[in-house]
């Protein structure tokens, strides 16, 4: 079955590294994602992972993946006010062609001085 | 990355009408999928829009309610039928495909509010 989850809520300091954690279910997950969504906004891509990667690095942003367990984590480093964010993990499962997405609930992210 | 313009960005809508969102892509896509987005939840696939041929919708989703077109490689439009408050969320189009590839984006969706 396809079930993601997330925890809901994250506070760090600024400065302080953030990591996101998210498991889900299907193991014929071919990609995983990480999407943004800032307050009023729609998603923004931030970054995604091949299902038979063990991590990716892109700049502050470092993505690893337990195939094994199923889980997944976003670390973001030195964290900064505006990473205050609402992040979502989604796993995508062939449909038609291309991937749909299942996503987890989001993690909303505070970022304090 | 591909650019995605929806319009209505926002909306507020009456009770018992119909309102159509478009989604416009500036380069061909491959897959074009709707999106909905409840108040202060995750997000929920509605169908993936086939070019040329009828909508494939999710579990809960049905073509008389959320009736959906896709003419073409780069446009596709979701109407929401018979609206009621339930029906306030944000709506969301997303591609991928060339030149996205495997990237999947999403437009900064449309948000409805049914009064």
């Amino acid at each position: 079955g396809e079930d993601v989850e997330q925890s809901l809520f994250l506070s760090v300091r600024e400065g302080d590294s953030s990591v996101i954690n998210c498991t889900y279910t299907d193991s014929s997950s071919t990609y995983l994602y990480w999407y943004k969504q800032e307050p009023g906004a729609g998603l923004q891509l931030l970054t995604y992972i091949f299902s038979n990667m063990d991590m990716k690095q892109d700049q502050r942003l470092t993505v690893l993946l337990n195939k094994k367990d199923k889980h997944l984590s976003l670390r973001i480093a030195d964290t900064q006010t505006g990473d205050s964010a609402i992040y979502f993990c989604a796993e995508s499962l062939p449909a038609g062609g291309g991937n749909k997405l299942t996503f987890g609930t989001g993690t909303q992210l505070k970022v304090e001085l | 990355s591909a650019v995605i313009s929806q319009k209505p960005s926002r909306d507020i809508c009456q009770r018992g009408t119909s309102l159509t969102i478009q989604c416009q892509v500036d380069s061909q896509v491959t897959m074009m999928f709707w999106y909905r987005q409840q108040p202060g939840q995750s997000l929920t696939l509605i169908a993936t829009a086939n070019q040329g041929s009828e909508a494939t919708y999710e579990s809960g989703f049905v073509i008389d309610k959320f009736p959906i077109s896709r003419p073409n490689l780069t446009f596709s439009t979701l109407t929401v039928s018979n609206m009621s408050p339930e029906d306030s969320s944000i709506y969301l189009c997303s591609v991928q495909g060339a030149p996205s590839g495997n990237t999947i984006y999403f437009g900064e969706g449309s948000w409805l509010t049914v009064v």
